[in-house]
This record gives structure tokens, C-alpha cells and sequence, in this order.
């Protein structure tokens, strides 16, 4: 299985400022269309996640331009802009290019 | 507006079985994959099972692979979680999600398996 490895596990962020989580693969997500499976999801508190980019780099309907996603081949980052209140949460990196989908361990996001 | 709505969930002794069931709105069903996703409480996402638009490919995790049998019913819009042989570790939130890559999420049901 491929494994996803996210860093960190605990991002604390003053509000208004940067965020940078990383997610690293142990094979490369590049599938045989070209195309490279990996997706961002969000877990706010209480809540049901929700994807927020797809494809590397593609924000999902609904989804702040604060939020941006780049890499390639196993190496991949979701950036936040300027941190606001309510991207309090957890946030996963998924493959979707190999069987089984498999996701990173999660990095918790919170406001100093 | 896409809709997931899960439903089945409950309390079951070890080695029993329960029928999820994730009823769908809002999308075309039929052109579709569907997958379910599990978070145990207090930790993080774990992927389960998928299931092709038509029914004709299923994916499972090693962890409930011979246990658990995903299926669909195009005509009620409708995708299945049978799980057999149920054990502790399945306590779990289970989600309900369109697609291979999970565009949408359901709200979940909660299975716990315990006696």
C-alpha cells in the first residue's frame, strides 16, 4: 500500500498568517492518464470532512482562494494564505492513484 | 445540491452484522462511483471500500476484505455496507462518499461493536 506521510501533526498559527502542511507519498502518484490523484480534505470540529482540492492543485466549488495546492511526483504541500478562525480543524492529503486510497495521519490546525 | 444521507448505524455484539445504507440526491447516481471512509473516534480517516457506477468493480481495505461487501441499487439511488464478523476495532463513524476521490461527503452513522 502507499503510504502518506503528512508533517506536521500539530500546526499552531497566528491568525492572519501563513500555513504549510506537507504530504509525502511512498511511490509516486502519477497514474498511467497523466494524471496525479492527490487530494486535500478539511475536518472542522463536529463536522463531516469535506475535499478541498483535488488533483494536486484544483480548489474544489465553495472553496476560499486562500487555499492553494502544489507538488508533484510524491512530494506535496496545501498552503494557507492568511489563517482565518474557522479553518480551525484537521486536514488530510489522500491518493486516489493507486488501489487501495490510502490517507495521511492527519495535521491539526489551531490558532495560538 | 448533492445529498448523502447514511443511515444503519447502531450497537451490535462482536461478530454480529449491520446493513449500511447511504441514500443519494442531488447528482446523476448511475454515472457514479461511490466509496465509504471510516474515522474510529478519535482518530483519523480510514478508507474501507469503493464500488464502480455500474457495480462491476468493488475495492476493499485488507482490514475488512471477506467481511464486509459493498453493493448498489442504481434504480433507488442507493449504496450498501454489508459487515459481517464485526469486531471491536470497526467502531467507527462510517461516511458515505461520491466518487473515487471523495467529492462529497455524508453527515455518517455511527457503528459501535461492543457487548
Amino acid at each position: 500500500d502507499v503510504v502518506m506521510t503528512q508533517s506536521p501533526l500539530s500546526l499552531p498559527v497566528t491568525l492572519g498568517q501563513p500555513a504549510s502542511i506537507s504530504c509525502r507519498s511512498s511511490q509516486s502518484l502519477v497514474y498511467s492518464d497523466g494524471n496525479t490523484y492527490l487530494n486535500w480534505f478539511q475536518q472542522r470540529p463536529g463536522q463531516s470532512p469535506r475535499r478541498l482540492i483535488y488533483k494536486v492543485s484544483n480548489r474544489d466549488s465553495g472553496v476560499p482562494d486562500r487555499f492553494s495546492g502544489s507538488g508533484s511526483g510524491t512530494d506535496f504541500t496545501l498552503k494557507i494564505s492568511r489563517v482565518e478562525a474557522e479553518d480551525v480543524g484537521v486536514y488530510y492529503c489522500m491518493q486516489g492513484s493507486h488501489w487501495l486510497r490510502t490517507f495521511g495521519q492527519g495535521t491539526k490546525v489551531e490558532i495560538k | 445540491e448533492v445529498q448523502l444521507l447514511e443511515s444503519g448505524g447502531g450497537l451490535v455484539q462482536p461478530g454480529g452484522s449491520l446493513r449500511l445504507s447511504c441514500a443519494a440526491s442531488g447528482f446523476t447516481f448511475t454515472t457514479y462511483a461511490m466509496s465509504w471512509v471510516r474515522q474510529a473516534p478519535g482518530k483519523g480517516l480510514e478508507w474501507v471500500s469503493a464500488i464502480s457506477y455500474n457495480g462491476g468493480d468493488t475495492y476493499y481495505a485488507d482490514s475488512v476484505k471477506g467481511r464486509f461487501t459493498i453493493s448498489r441499487d442504481n434504480s433507488k439511488n442507493t449504496v450498501f455496507l454489508q459487515m459481517n464478523s464485526l469486531r471491536a476495532e470497526d467502531t467507527a463513524v462510517y461516511y458515505c462518499a461520491m466518487n473515487w476521490n471523495l467529492d462529497h461527503w455524508g453527515q455518517g452513522t455511527l457503528v459501535t461493536v461492543s457487548s
